[in-house]
């Protein structure tokens, strides 16, 4: 198995652009989070999907953030438009379900200056 | 709610030394607990979990008992290694599968 597959790897973009973060999770994991990690706020969850349906948003941070997960193996986290305080690693997480933790890709470093 | 609080580091250890990281946690129900690793430039790895009450999880040496008296988790090495250098988070998912985690603890080996 392949894991979590993120792209990109890295993203610098300039403030007001808009940026589109991909995740695929692994097969059969019906669960999927986005998380942003940063130095001062830590790991924070932003939003999670069950079954392709969004769950729990309430960790989107504002109107600027959205995120979709049209079928089971693609989900996409969009920042429109970005802002330097945006910048952060960005992780996506994928689970089988309740008890068995979750499988992290490598994620994503966000740098929008 | 939900939450974990672990304990502040960094951590500085001698390569062989004994390790400790105090994980506690407040949550409704049952829930399942988790430690997770983070090395330098990569996402997080699942290192051991445990699902119930007096449950141990262990992998590579790491080893935390599920303590519901005292709503802990602690994670404990018996001897650690240079490579063992990275920032370890307690978790714990409730019955809405959502992972709680705590903020980290920065762990460093020296040789």
């Amino acid at each position: 198995d392949a894991g979590v597959i993120q792209s990109p790897r890295h993203e610098v973009t300039e403030m007001g652009q808009e940026v589109t973060l991909r995740c695929k999770p692994i097969s059969g994991h019906n669960s999927l989070f986005w998380y942003r990690q940063t130095m001062m706020r830590g790991l924070e969850l932003l939003i999670y999907f069950n079954n392709n349906v969004p769950i729990d948003d309430s960790g989107m941070p504002e109107d600027r953030f959205s995120a979709k997960m049209p079928n089971a193996s693609f989900s996409t986290l969009k920042i429109q438009p970005s802002e330097p305080r945006d910048s952060a690693v960005y992780f996506c997480a994928s689970s089988p379900g309740l008890g068995y933790g979750y499988t992290f890709g490598s994620g994503t470093r966000l740098t929008v200056v | 709610g939900n939450s974990v609080t672990q304990m502040e580091g960094p951590v500085t250890l001698s390569e062989e030394a004994f390790l400790t990281i105090n994980c506690t946690y407040t949550a409704t129900g049952y829930p399942s607990l988790f430690w997770y690793v983070q090395y330098p430039g990569e996402g997080l790895q699942l290192l051991l979990k445990a699902t119930k009450a007096d449950d141990k999880g262990s992998n590579k040496g790491f080893e935390a008992t599920y303590r519901k008296e005292t709503t802990s988790f602690h994670l404990e090495k018996g001897s650690v290694q240079v490579s063992d250098s990275a920032v370890y988070f307690c978790a714990l998912t409730g019955n809405t599968g959502k992972l709680i985690f705590g903020q980290g603890t920065t762990l460093q080996v020296k040789p």
